[in-house]
């Protein structure tokens, strides 16, 4: 398995602004998955990109991956004060072995 | 449907001591993974069950943790005489079978050790 790294560690932002988060890794992957987790609870998984993919959508949610670069970003369209959480990103290479970075914690301010 | 439950929600215990943390998995799904995730990192994986048996439980930290699902369905991780550096939130997850990139989390165990 390997690790995600999120970036930036935080993010604040204004109630319906954008907010875009990134992730790197290191390895060939064959999917990656956004989870948000509220207050230190459990992790809800948002979506899953496969390595064959470049852009996801899910309601408010976009989500690209740029496989030559190692990356991927997430994007929160219209922010708001329930999005307040920390993201992580999961890069699979078909283990079950989800591994996850320390999160990018954001705060969207009402 | 039911999600994963976990119990308790938290638990505070003194050094020394024997904790018990139950997962219920979502009905059908036949894989549960434990994680642990210690405050301001991301979760990191202990062990994972596919029915019954521990499939891998290379993330364990150390034999005073131990985990078992003898019917396939609920799971209990069992840490024995507990440490302060145990505290953490206990997170667990389950997944259909085949499908293990697309795993459901609990809401977790906060615990404490004093």
């Amino acid at each position: 398995s390997q690790q995600g790294e999120e970036d930036p560690q935080a993010l604040s932002i204004q109630e319906g602004e954008n907010a875009t988060m990134n992730c790197s890794y290191k390895t060939s992957i064959n999917n990656l998955q956004w989870y948000r987790q509220n207050s230190g609870r459990g992790l809800v998984h948002l979506i899953l990109i496969r390595s064959n993919e470049r852009e996801k959508h899910s309601g408010r949610l976009r989500v690209t991956l740029d496989t030559s670069k190692k990356s991927s970003s997430l994007l929160i369209t219209a922010s708001r004060a329930a999005d307040t959480a920390s993201y992580f990103c999961a890069p699979g290479a078909g283990s079950y072995q989800l591994t996850f970075g320390k999160g990018t914690k954001l705060s969207v301010i009402p | 449907g039911a999600g994963v439950s976990q119990t308790p929600s938290n638990k505070v215990t003194e050094k020394g001591k024997y904790v018990e943390l139950r997962c219920d998995p979502i009905s059908g799904h036949t894989a549960l993974y434990w994680y642990r995730q210690s405050l301001g990192q991301g979760p990191e994986f202990l062990i994972y069950f596919q029915g019954t048996g521990a499939a891998d439980d290379s993330g364990l930290p150390n034999d005073r943790f131990f985990a078992v699902r003898p019917e396939g369905s609920v799971s209990t991780l069992k840490i024995q005489r507990t440490e302060r550096g145990d505290s953490a939130m206990y997170l667990c997850a389950s997944s259909k079978t085949g499908e293990a990139e697309t795993q459901y989390f609990g809401p977790g165990t906060r615990l404490l050790v004093l």
